[in-house]
């Protein structure tokens, strides 16, 4: 079954302080890994695409990691701001065109 | 550029109404996407177009949805006759390419939130 799991769920994190947000995916045949982000309300925003033959990218305080052979990603997010409260969604490509979501991690930022 | 617009923002109606949703891609986009997103099942393809022509409906729930893309321009989601279960967010989202693209951007709209009561 082509799926995405993503842990934790919901995590909560001091203001500066650093998180790791982990994506694991069962897809075939896999095309990329792209992390979004979701602020209430909005639609999702492009973070990252990461084809097979990329191990890390980043965008600004955000950087993404694949490791293709055990089928995990991880988003780790640098010195969290307030802004940075939202949902962050995994998405594995694969096939023609099919996309599978997870469905998110929360992050709450607190002063 | 404007983005993906999409109309409306909020719908409240009550079962048995028909519904339309509307999305208008970015220009130059040549596959437009319709998601629904619920806190349950979370996004879900329902149907995506390339090229105004519809290439994979086989998100969509069941006959009362259906989708047209009659330009490049313009799409609508339709749902008649709606039930409380179809109540979820509907995301319409465009991209250049397919997103079998590594290095191509799929771009999301704000949403339409819909309540069927």
């Amino acid at each position: 079954k082509n799926q995405v799991e993503q842990s934790p769920q919901s995590l909560i994190i001091l203001e500066g302080k650093n998180c790791t947000l982990q994506c694991n995916y069962t897809v075939s045949p896999f095309s990329n890994l792209r992390w979004y982000k979701q602020d209430t309300g909005r639609g999702p925003v492009s973070l990252t695409i990461m084809t097979f033959s990329e191990n890390t990218k980043s965008n600004g305080r955000y950087t993404a990691t694949l490791d293709a052979d055990t089928k995990q990603s991880s988003l780790h997010i640098t010195a969290s701001q307030l802004s940075d409260s939202a949902s962050y969604i995994c998405v594995a490509v694969y096939g023609n065109n099919r996309l599978a979501f997870g469905k998110g991690n929360q992050v709450v930022v607190i002063p | 550029d404007a983005g993906v617009i999409q109309s409306p923002r909020h719908e409240v109606t009550e079962m048995g109404q028909e519904v339309t949703l509307r999305c208008k891609p970015i220009s130059g986009h040549d596959y437009l996407f319709w998601y629904r997103q619920t806190m349950m099942r979370g996004l879900e393809l329902l149907i995506y177009f390339n090229n105004n022509v519809p290439i994979d409906d086989s998100g969509m729930p069941e006959d009362r949805f259906s989708a047209k893309m009659p330009n490049a321009s313009f799409s609508t989601l339709k749902i008649q006759p709606s039930e409380p279960r179809d109540s979820a967010v509907y995301f319409c989202a465009s991209s250049l390419r397919g997103p079998i693209s590594g290095a191509n951007v799929l771009t999301f709209g704000a949403g339409s939130r819909l309540t069927v009561l």
